[in-house]
């Protein structure tokens, strides 16, 4: 599956490293979302673009920063990171912001040191 | 603020076993969706519900929505070593915002 596309893969970066996520999308959709998967917790939903504006920003702390260029772009700035945003992070988009089903990418295993 | 809550978190059945797993909301859903996530994948969309009391079926899959829509059910019937992995409810406020909210997911192991 290309729908998707992440990267990198894996990261591993210290607590003052500054890193970037990124996400592409190749299905001509219209929004683009940002989830945070840890070990034994529900998926968290973290920001939603819809036509390159953010609709949602479910109470992220702002070490996380994301900015979407247009429609097929997403990205995930880090910085000043904690251990405890280890985690694997995954960018999805769909046709539209509401009640269509959504794409994932294959994530980015991050770690923080 | 919305939750979706989902059980059971584990399920270990043999294979030819029926599965179910169950999804409850804490607000009326506009919509719930179901992903299933395999070991080391990513969540891949299997199917959505609308209407209050909608039924699908995928096989040997079956969805239901319940009548208050604030409550899903996912039930796999003969299960297969192939249906191994989470399933995942999400279900969308009825002010449709696009923001979907997770269950917990049910993990599945089929043994052989």
């Amino acid at each position: 599956e290309t729908g998707v596309t992440q990267t990198p893969r894996h990261l591993v970066m210290g607590m003052t490293n500054k890193k970037s996520l990124k996400c592409e999308q190749h299905l001509g959709h219209n929004a683009m979302y940002w989830y945070k998967q840890s070990a034994k917790k529900p998926l968290e939903l973290m920001f939603v673009y819809s036509l390159e504006e953010r609709v949602e920003n479910n109470s992220v702390p702002s070490r996380f920063s994301p900015e979407c260029p247009n429609s097929s772009h997403l990205f995930l700035h880090l910085h000043t990171l904690q251990p405890e945003d280890s985690a694997l992070y995954l960018c999805a988009s769909s046709q539209g912001a509401s009640a269509y089903e959504q794409y994932f990418g294959p994530g980015t295993r991050l770690t923080v040191t | 603020g919305q939750q979706v809550m989902q059980i059971p978190q584990y399920q270990h059945v043999q294979e030819g076993e029926d599965f179910t797993t169950y999804c409850n909301s804490s607000t009326t859903l506009s919509n719930i969706q179901w992903y299933k996530q395999r070991p080391g994948g990513h969540p891949v969309f299997l199917i959505q519900l609308v209407k209050s009391g909608e039924v699908k079926k995928q096989k040997r899959l079956t969805f239901q929505f319940g009548e208050a829509k604030k409550n899903s059910s996912l039930h796999i019937t003969a299960t297969q070593t192939t249906d191994v992995g989470t399933y995942f409810c999400a279900g969308e406020a009825s002010s449709n915002t696009g923001k979907l909210i997770f269950g917990q997911g049910t993990t599945l192991q089929v043994k052989p």
